[in-house]
């Protein structure tokens, strides 16, 4: 069965250095997504990509974060300069044909836990 | 924002009996909803869903019910195994408004043999 795949699976950063969070979606799905549960909080939404643009994003990601698709198969997160309180597992979801007009199932990889120090 | 609340925190059920998980929504405009289930270090793994055009869905040992005017939905294990322990996320989203999905805190299940 098709799966989102994460790497790595646990980055321990240093604040203020930048650091990359890659994805490879499920191959025939148009829609990306990254999402972060900071320890004992909610999963929060924090972008949507589709057809190489950010389609939609929360007050969350700010200026410091950026997404990518740099090919056929990855979808990047990067944070440019990291902050204590970006500590928190990221994840990265992909589906379809998008939520906005569908009632489409967003599957979700195993995530990257991010440690900053 | 609390938009998506699962006021149970835990739930524990005898293996072979009923689990009952619960979730309650503020937004009207939410119109399609999902059940994820999650094991540690792993990512959400999607359950089960339903449209807000119908009351009931169901998927093996899995149904999940929604009750529109009381903007509450339901996930009922019938019967419930030690495999089913999880946590269990309520989310829902706004077809037509956004692209995602908006989460509950969860409810970690634990079925006892």
């Amino acid at each position: 069965e098709p799966e989102v795949t994460q790497t790595p699976s646990h980055q321990v950063t240093q604040m203020g250095q930048e650091v990359i969070l890659r994805c490879v979606p499920i191959s025939n799905h148009l829609y990306f997504y990254w999402y972060r549960q900071i320890l004992g909080q909610k999963v929060e939404f924090l972008v949507s990509f589709y057809n190489n643009e950010i389609s939609e994003k929360s007050e969350i990601f700010d200026d410091q974060f950026s997404v990518e698709r740099p090919d056929g198969s990855n979808f990047t997160l990067k944070i440019r300069s990291t902050k204590l309180e970006d500590s928190a597992m990221y994840f990265c979801a992909s589906s379809e044909v998008g939520q906005r007009f569908s009632t489409d199932t967003q599957y979700f990889g195993p995530g990257t836990r991010l440690t900053v120090l | 924002d609390q938009q998506v609340k699962q006021n149970s925190p835990s739930l524990s059920v005898q293996e072979g009996r009923i689990s009952i998980l619960n979730c309650d929504y503020t937004n009207s405009m939410f119109d399609y909803f999902l059940w994820y289930k999650k094991y540690p270090a792993e990512g959400p793994t999607f359950l089960i869903s339903i449209s807000s055009i119908k009351d009931k869905n169901e998927d093996g040992r899995f149904t999940v019910f929604l009750n529109k005017s009381a903007k509450h939905l339901s996930l009922h294990i019938v019967p419930s195994q030690p495999g089913d322990s999880a946590v269990y996320f309520c989310a829902a989203s706004e077809k037509g408004g956004s692209e995602k999905l908006v989460f509950g805190k969860g409810t970690k299940l634990t079925v006892n043999p």
